[in-house]
């Protein structure tokens, strides 16, 4: 059971820049979500989705899109990258509502920097 | 809107002695989750501890425990006999079923000496 798999690890983009940060789990999850974590900030919530076709932002969803065409795979765009979005950022996934044992699992994360 | 605080940026505490993590919330909402999660150098999430508001009793395991203080929106973590595996990073978070939300407070780093 392979849980949340997030690819890339490590990245490194160049200002106006693209990329998609992939995000996969196996565990039929209903709730996935993107964070990004930066210093004395904690992980805040860029976008969520509660099921395939439902996506909405949060926090800080400027400059980044998701959409949710299955239940397994989150994906995050970044249409032009830009130094500000320098972090660390997580794909998380969970059971939706009041459920026993309700926890969120999470990738191994991606450090992205952009120069 | 729902926000965590966690006012104590860094702590340090020996090896053996307990030390106390502090997290504070605000919701409008009654029933919901609570968690603390620890991350240590390797970036891993690993999910310490879980309290759901529903529950009267403080939730345990093994040497973490919670003192949930629901009318005060108060939800502090004890670690007991403390290892230097325990040095990391620790974040409260928030969930509630309501939008499906789960948010952090801005983390505490801890530190364990021998």
């Amino acid at each position: 059971n392979a849980g949340v798999t997030q690819t890339p690890k490590f990245q490194v983009l160049k200002t106006g820049q693209s990329m998609t940060l992939q995000c996969a789990q196996d565990m039929n999850h209903e709730y996935m979500s993107w964070y990004r974590q930066d210093p004395g900030m904690g992980l805040r919530l860029i976008h969520y989705s509660v099921g395939a076709g439902i996506t909405d932002q949060g926090e800080v969803p400027n400059g980044y899109n998701v959409s949710r065409s299955t239940t397994e795979d989150f994906p995050l765009r970044l249409l032009s990258a830009a130094p500000s979005q320098t972090s660390v950022y997580f794909c998380a996934s969970s059971t939706y509502g009041v459920r026993m044992n309700t926890e969120a699992f999470f990738g191994q994360g991606t450090r992205l920097t952009v120069v | 809107a729902q926000t965590v605080t966690q006012s104590q940026p860094e702590m340090s505490v020996q090896e053996a002695e307990t030390v106390t993590l502090s997290c504070t919330y605000d919701t409008s909402e009654n029933n919901y989750y609570l968690f603390w999660y620890k991350q240590p150098p390797s970036r891993q999430m690993i999910l310490v501890i879980r309290q759901e508001a529903y529950k009267q009793q403080n939730a345990t395991e093994n040497r973490f425990s919670v003192n949930f203080q629901k009318a005060a929106k108060s939800f502090s973590l004890k670690i007991s006999d403390s290892q230097l595996g325990d040095t990391a990073m620790y974040f409260c978070a928030f969930f509630y079923n309501q939008g499906g939300k789960l948010i952090f407070g801005q983390g505490t780093e801890l530190s364990v000496k021998p």
